[in-house]
Protein backbone atom coordinates (compact mmCIF):
# COMPACT_ATOMS: atom_id res chain seq x y z
CA UNK A 1 0.00 0.00 0.00
CA UNK A 2 0.85 3.44 -0.65
CA UNK A 3 2.34 6.04 1.97
CA UNK A 4 2.91 9.58 2.93
CA UNK A 5 4.86 11.05 5.10
CA UNK A 6 5.73 14.34 6.36
CA UNK A 7 8.20 14.78 9.13
CA UNK A 8 8.03 18.16 9.94
CA UNK A 9 4.93 18.83 11.68
CA UNK A 10 5.69 22.49 11.98
CA UNK A 11 8.18 25.07 10.16
CA UNK A 12 8.47 28.73 10.14
CA UNK A 13 10.12 31.37 7.93
CA UNK A 14 10.62 35.15 7.79
CA UNK A 15 8.72 36.70 5.68
CA UNK A 16 10.11 37.47 2.20
CA UNK A 17 12.74 34.12 3.37
CA UNK A 18 12.71 30.77 1.25
CA UNK A 19 11.63 27.31 3.29
CA UNK A 20 11.33 23.83 2.02
CA UNK A 21 8.72 21.51 3.35
CA UNK A 22 9.57 17.81 3.09
CA UNK A 23 7.79 14.76 1.76
CA UNK A 24 8.68 11.16 1.20
CA UNK A 25 6.36 8.37 -0.61
CA UNK A 26 6.38 4.77 -0.84
CA UNK A 27 5.02 2.99 -3.92
CA UNK A 28 5.89 0.23 -6.13
CA UNK A 29 3.71 2.44 -9.00
CA UNK A 30 5.88 3.52 -11.52
CA UNK A 31 3.23 6.01 -12.80
CA UNK A 32 1.49 8.40 -10.63
CA UNK A 33 0.73 11.88 -9.41
CA UNK A 34 1.67 13.89 -7.01
CA UNK A 35 0.21 16.88 -5.54
CA UNK A 36 0.92 19.77 -3.01
CA UNK A 37 -2.06 20.84 -0.90
CA UNK A 38 -2.73 24.21 0.95
CA UNK A 39 -5.46 24.16 3.85
CA UNK A 40 -6.10 27.58 5.37
CA UNK A 41 -7.72 28.40 8.46
CA UNK A 42 -10.39 29.26 6.03
CA UNK A 43 -10.31 24.92 5.61
CA UNK A 44 -10.53 24.93 1.90
CA UNK A 45 -8.16 22.69 0.31
CA UNK A 46 -6.40 24.68 -2.41
CA UNK A 47 -3.83 22.93 -5.38
CA UNK A 48 -0.80 24.28 -5.02
CA UNK A 49 1.78 22.27 -7.29
CA UNK A 50 1.21 18.68 -9.35
CA UNK A 51 4.03 16.67 -10.90
CA UNK A 52 3.94 13.84 -13.03
CA UNK A 53 6.06 11.25 -11.98
CA UNK A 54 6.87 10.70 -15.77
CA UNK A 55 8.42 13.83 -16.47
CA UNK A 56 11.48 13.97 -15.02
CA UNK A 57 11.22 18.61 -14.74
CA UNK A 58 10.48 20.06 -11.88
CA UNK A 59 7.19 21.71 -11.47
CA UNK A 60 7.37 25.51 -10.93
CA UNK A 61 4.57 27.63 -10.14
CA UNK A 62 5.37 31.21 -9.79
CA UNK A 63 6.77 31.33 -6.12
CA UNK A 64 6.23 27.12 -5.71
CA UNK A 65 8.46 25.16 -7.40
CA UNK A 66 9.63 20.71 -6.15
CA UNK A 67 12.05 19.12 -6.13
CA UNK A 68 11.18 15.80 -7.32
CA UNK A 69 13.42 12.92 -6.55
CA UNK A 70 11.33 9.73 -8.08
CA UNK A 71 14.56 7.20 -7.13
CA UNK A 72 14.54 8.47 -3.67
CA UNK A 73 10.68 8.94 -3.52
CA UNK A 74 10.95 11.83 -2.30
CA UNK A 75 9.02 15.11 -3.13
CA UNK A 76 9.86 18.71 -1.61
CA UNK A 77 8.27 22.15 -1.94
CA UNK A 78 10.34 24.99 -2.17
CA UNK A 79 8.35 28.43 -1.12
CA UNK A 80 10.19 31.03 -2.26
CA UNK A 81 9.87 35.15 -1.01
CA UNK A 82 7.24 33.85 1.57
CA UNK A 83 4.29 36.09 2.38
CA UNK A 84 2.35 36.24 5.15
CA UNK A 85 -0.74 34.70 3.18
CA UNK A 86 1.51 31.53 2.76
CA UNK A 87 0.59 30.65 6.70
CA UNK A 88 -1.11 27.54 6.21
CA UNK A 89 -1.04 23.67 6.47
CA UNK A 90 0.55 22.28 3.75
CA UNK A 91 -0.33 18.70 3.00
CA UNK A 92 1.72 16.50 0.41
CA UNK A 93 -0.56 13.89 -1.54
CA UNK A 94 0.00 10.93 -4.00
CA UNK A 95 -2.98 9.71 -6.19
CA UNK A 96 -2.83 5.83 -6.22
CA UNK A 97 -4.68 4.08 -8.54
CA UNK A 98 -5.70 0.56 -7.57
CA UNK A 99 -8.96 -1.88 -8.66
CA UNK A 100 -10.11 0.99 -11.48
CA UNK A 101 -10.04 3.65 -8.30
CA UNK A 102 -8.07 6.73 -8.41
CA UNK A 103 -7.70 8.05 -4.82
CA UNK A 104 -6.02 10.26 -2.79
CA UNK A 105 -3.51 9.48 -0.01
CA UNK A 106 -2.25 12.56 2.15
CA UNK A 107 0.35 12.93 4.58
CA UNK A 108 -0.42 14.10 7.95
CA UNK A 109 0.74 17.78 7.09
CA UNK A 110 2.84 20.94 8.10
CA UNK A 111 1.92 24.21 9.52
CA UNK A 112 3.50 26.43 7.99
CA UNK A 113 4.04 29.81 10.30
CA UNK A 114 5.19 33.04 8.39
CA UNK A 115 7.01 35.47 10.52
CA UNK A 116 6.45 39.31 9.70
CA UNK B 1 -18.19 28.89 -12.74
CA UNK B 2 -19.37 27.84 -9.42
CA UNK B 3 -17.14 26.02 -6.75
CA UNK B 4 -17.67 23.01 -4.81
CA UNK B 5 -20.16 23.94 -2.24
CA UNK B 6 -21.15 21.52 0.48
CA UNK B 7 -23.96 21.57 3.53
CA UNK B 8 -24.52 22.23 6.20
CA UNK B 9 -21.25 24.39 7.30
CA UNK B 10 -21.59 22.67 11.06
CA UNK B 11 -23.14 20.16 12.35
CA UNK B 12 -23.73 18.64 16.05
CA UNK B 13 -25.21 14.96 16.19
CA UNK B 14 -25.22 12.72 19.32
CA UNK B 15 -24.06 9.03 19.29
CA UNK B 16 -26.17 6.17 17.65
CA UNK B 17 -27.97 9.20 15.45
CA UNK B 18 -27.66 9.16 11.75
CA UNK B 19 -26.49 12.12 9.03
CA UNK B 20 -26.17 13.33 5.51
CA UNK B 21 -23.93 15.71 4.45
CA UNK B 22 -24.32 17.26 1.28
CA UNK B 23 -22.14 18.10 -1.47
CA UNK B 24 -22.45 20.17 -4.99
CA UNK B 25 -19.76 19.26 -7.34
CA UNK B 26 -18.27 21.55 -9.62
CA UNK B 27 -20.09 22.48 -12.96
CA UNK B 28 -19.20 19.93 -15.50
CA UNK B 29 -17.43 17.35 -13.05
CA UNK B 30 -18.94 14.13 -12.87
CA UNK B 31 -16.45 12.10 -10.12
CA UNK B 32 -17.17 13.02 -6.04
CA UNK B 33 -14.96 11.86 -3.72
CA UNK B 34 -15.30 12.28 0.12
CA UNK B 35 -12.77 12.33 2.77
CA UNK B 36 -12.60 12.08 6.76
CA UNK B 37 -10.22 14.66 8.03
CA UNK B 38 -9.95 14.25 11.69
CA UNK B 39 -8.42 17.08 14.09
CA UNK B 40 -4.35 16.98 13.24
CA UNK B 41 -4.32 15.08 10.67
CA UNK B 42 -4.63 14.30 6.95
CA UNK B 43 -7.61 13.55 4.67
CA UNK B 44 -8.97 10.01 4.76
CA UNK B 45 -10.54 8.56 1.32
CA UNK B 46 -14.51 7.59 2.53
CA UNK B 47 -14.81 6.76 -1.54
CA UNK B 48 -15.62 7.84 -4.53
CA UNK B 49 -18.05 8.22 -7.48
CA UNK B 50 -18.25 8.38 -10.84
CA UNK B 51 -21.65 8.72 -12.65
CA UNK B 52 -23.79 7.73 -9.84
CA UNK B 53 -21.60 4.45 -8.87
CA UNK B 54 -19.42 3.93 -6.28
CA UNK B 55 -16.18 3.52 -8.25
CA UNK B 56 -13.86 3.22 -4.84
CA UNK B 57 -13.97 2.62 -1.39
CA UNK B 58 -11.08 3.83 1.43
CA UNK B 59 -11.16 1.72 5.18
CA UNK B 60 -14.19 2.90 6.13
CA UNK B 61 -17.87 0.70 7.54
CA UNK B 62 -20.41 -0.07 5.36
CA UNK B 63 -22.30 2.47 7.76
CA UNK B 64 -20.35 4.75 5.88
CA UNK B 65 -22.42 5.07 2.76
CA UNK B 66 -22.99 7.64 0.09
CA UNK B 67 -24.96 8.67 -3.60
CA UNK B 68 -24.20 10.20 -6.31
CA UNK B 69 -27.31 12.03 -8.04
CA UNK B 70 -27.97 12.66 -12.23
CA UNK B 71 -26.35 16.39 -11.65
CA UNK B 72 -23.54 14.95 -9.97
CA UNK B 73 -24.19 16.34 -6.57
CA UNK B 74 -23.58 14.00 -3.55
CA UNK B 75 -24.66 12.83 -0.22
CA UNK B 76 -22.59 11.17 2.48
CA UNK B 77 -24.79 9.34 4.93
CA UNK B 78 -23.21 7.94 8.19
CA UNK B 79 -25.49 5.44 10.14
CA UNK B 80 -25.05 4.50 14.10
CA UNK B 81 -22.77 7.85 14.34
CA UNK B 82 -19.59 7.18 17.05
CA UNK B 83 -17.35 9.55 18.71
CA UNK B 84 -14.54 9.13 16.64
CA UNK B 85 -16.82 9.90 13.33
CA UNK B 86 -16.31 14.20 14.82
CA UNK B 87 -14.33 15.47 12.11
CA UNK B 88 -14.05 17.59 9.36
CA UNK B 89 -15.45 15.79 5.95
CA UNK B 90 -14.55 17.37 2.95
CA UNK B 91 -15.74 16.68 -0.68
CA UNK B 92 -13.90 17.00 -4.24
CA UNK B 93 -14.81 17.14 -7.50
CA UNK B 94 -13.18 16.17 -10.85
CA UNK B 95 -13.67 17.13 -14.60
CA UNK B 96 -12.86 13.35 -15.16
CA UNK B 97 -12.13 9.97 -13.80
CA UNK B 98 -8.58 9.85 -14.95
CA UNK B 99 -5.53 11.11 -16.73
CA UNK B 100 -4.26 15.07 -16.02
CA UNK B 101 -7.73 16.15 -15.80
CA UNK B 102 -8.21 14.28 -12.31
CA UNK B 103 -7.35 17.11 -10.56
CA UNK B 104 -9.98 18.00 -7.28
CA UNK B 105 -11.11 20.73 -6.37
CA UNK B 106 -12.31 20.44 -2.69
CA UNK B 107 -15.48 22.17 -0.79
CA UNK B 108 -14.82 24.09 2.04
CA UNK B 109 -16.19 20.97 4.21
CA UNK B 110 -18.87 20.19 6.89
CA UNK B 111 -17.54 19.84 10.47
CA UNK B 112 -19.02 17.48 12.15
CA UNK B 113 -18.96 16.65 15.71
CA UNK B 114 -20.87 13.84 17.76
CA UNK B 115 -21.40 13.92 21.21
Amino acid sequence: AQTVTQSQPEMSVQEAETVTLSCTYDTSESDYYLFWYKQPPSRQMILVIRQEAYKQQNATENRFSVNFQKAAKSFSLKISDSQLGDAAMYFCAYRSYTSGTYKYIFGTGTRLKVLA
Amino acid sequence: ETGVTQSPTHLIKTRGQQVTLRCSSQSGHNTVSWYQQALGQGPQFIFQYYREEENGRGNFPPRFSGLQFPNYSSELNVNALELDDSALYLCASSLALAGPYNEQFFGPGTRLTVL
